[in-house]
């Protein structure tokens, strides 16, 4: 089935410092692959996806692009806020499963 | 517009003890599922549902029953409640299988 790895956390930066953090996912076919956001105390919301190899997502300035020969999705982003302190989630949804499949989640803590 | 609205957000609970936590989305979406989150270990899938009068078991179905009698309605059900139930529990409804979830904000459980 699948399965998702995430880098351990927390991260901690400095304000405009630049950020990545790892996933590698193992799947049966050709997945779908989303970040998800987790601010404190609210449900996660999509932060960007990639349907297919090579493309990129991106939003507020996160970018992630989908390498099918390396199976990662890693996202980065040029220079963190603190109020992007928060958990961030890998999920890659293959064609064949009913539901996301959802890494442990990397905590990242932006300090001013 | 309202999305996906879980009730309750708290609740504490003794050893044995049923309930039901309540999850409705607005979307039209056929796809709906239930996590729990716990420390360390991202979301694990509970329980998933295809369409209504459709569910089948995730990950740790375990203690949990659900059901779906609409489209809109799909509660998760605790039938003796144990210590190891004590988790955060995510609802969430997805358009389709590429398609991004939409989650509720969450039931904190708490089982003494």
């Amino acid at each position: 089935g699948d399965s998702v790895t995430q880098m351990e956390g927390p991260v901690t930066l400095s304000e405009e410092a630049f950020l990545t953090i790892n996933c590698t996912y193992t799947a049966t076919g050709y997945p779908s692959l989303f970040w998800y956001v987790q601010y404190p105390g609210e449900g996660l919301q999509l932060l960007l996806k990639a349907t297919k190899a090579d493309d990129k997502g991106s939003n507020k300035g996160f970018e992630a692009t989908y390498r099918k020969e390396t199976t990662s999705f890693h996202l980065e982003k040029g220079s963190v806020q603190v109020s992007d302190s928060a958990v961030y989630f890998c999920a890659p949804r293959d064609t064949g499963r009913r539901a996301l499949t959802f890494g442990s989640g990397t905590r990242l803590q932006v300090q001013p | 517009n309202a999305g996906v609205t879980q009730t309750p957000k708290f609740q504490v609970l003794k050893t044995g003890q049923s309930m039901t936590l309540q999850c409705a989305q607005d979307m039209n979406h056929e796809y709906m599922s239930w996590y729990r989150q716990d420390p360390g270990m991202g979301l694990r899938l509970i329980h998933y549902s295809v369409g209504a009068g459709i569910t089948d078991q995730g990950e740790v179905p375990n203690g949990y029953n659900v059901s779906r009698s609409t489209t809109e309605d799909f509660p998760l059900r605790l039938l003796s409640a144990a210590p190891s139930q004590t988790s955060v529990y995510f609802c969430a409804s997805t358009l389709g299988r590429n398609t991004e979830a939409f989650f509720g904000q969450g039931t904190r459980l708490t089982v003494v």
